[in-house]
């Protein structure tokens, strides 16, 4: 089956760094996506990996390992406004290209 | 620019009944998808219209789901009857292309089937 899996917390301290990780078991692949959810709120667009390597956006990053399967969320001198979750979702052609999520990650800020 | 809203916010209503969700993706987006994420669990696709056409309704639960989107606008997303297990948050998205890398989703309908 399609599968993703990612950590159901993550804690860390205001102004440090924190990777959240995401691997992925699916029969083809088509892009790795992150998307940040404060609690009530929409889910929100954050960056999309197509290829290998790392994509940089202000203060968040995201990279890519195809071989692996792999890829993070890497969120630099964390505030505290950057508690939410964070889902991994991708796409795959026997999923039709829709996007197959995970069970995110609730990231847990203290100042 | 408006973004994707959705109505209700909260619906709480009894098994057996019946209940509409409403979407209103942003104006000139034609790719529209519901999702529903069921309380700690992954988000899942339910369907994806572009204009009216139902593109992909793979993941459609069972036949007391019912979509529609008359006139490639605003769509809905009837359950009929409710069913304990149908509770969840339910969220709409709006995309410009079918191969867009950001879809904008609404902040979602939390249904709860008692």
């Amino acid at each position: 089956g399609q599968s993703l899996e990612q950590p159901s917390e993550v804690t860390a301290v205001e102004g440090a760094i924190v990777q959240i990780n995401c691997t992925y078991q699916t029969s083809g692949f088509y892009g790795l996506s992150w998307y940040q959810q404060h609690d009530g709120g929409a889910p929100t667009f954050l960056s999309y990996n197509g290829l290998d390597g790392l994509e940089e956006t202000g203060r968040f990053s995201s990279f890519l390992s195809r071989s692996d399967s792999y890829g993070y969320l890497l969120l630099q001198e964390l505030q505290m406004k950057d508690s939410a979750s964070y889902f991994c979702a991708v796409r795959s052609p026997d999923s039709n290209y829709q996007l197959i999520w995970g069970a995110g990650t609730k990231l847990i800020i203290k100042p | 620019e408006a973004g994707v809203t959705q109505f209700p916010s909260h619906s709480v209503i009894e098994k057996g009944q019946t209940v509409t969700l409403r979407c209103d993706p942003i104006s000139g987006h034609d790719n529209l998808y519901w999702y529903r994420r069921v309380m700690g669990k992954e988000i899942k696709f339910l369907l994806h219209f572009v204009k009216e056409s139902k593109q992909d309704e793979s993941g459609m639960p069972n036949n007391r789901f019912l979509a529609e989107r008359t006139g490639g606008t605003y769509s809905t997303l009837k359950v009929q009857p409710a069913e304990l297990e149908d509770s969840g948050v339910y969220f709409c998205a709006s995309s410009v292309g079918t191969s867009s890398v950001e879809a904008f989703f609404g902040q979602g309908t939390r249904l709860t089937v008692v």
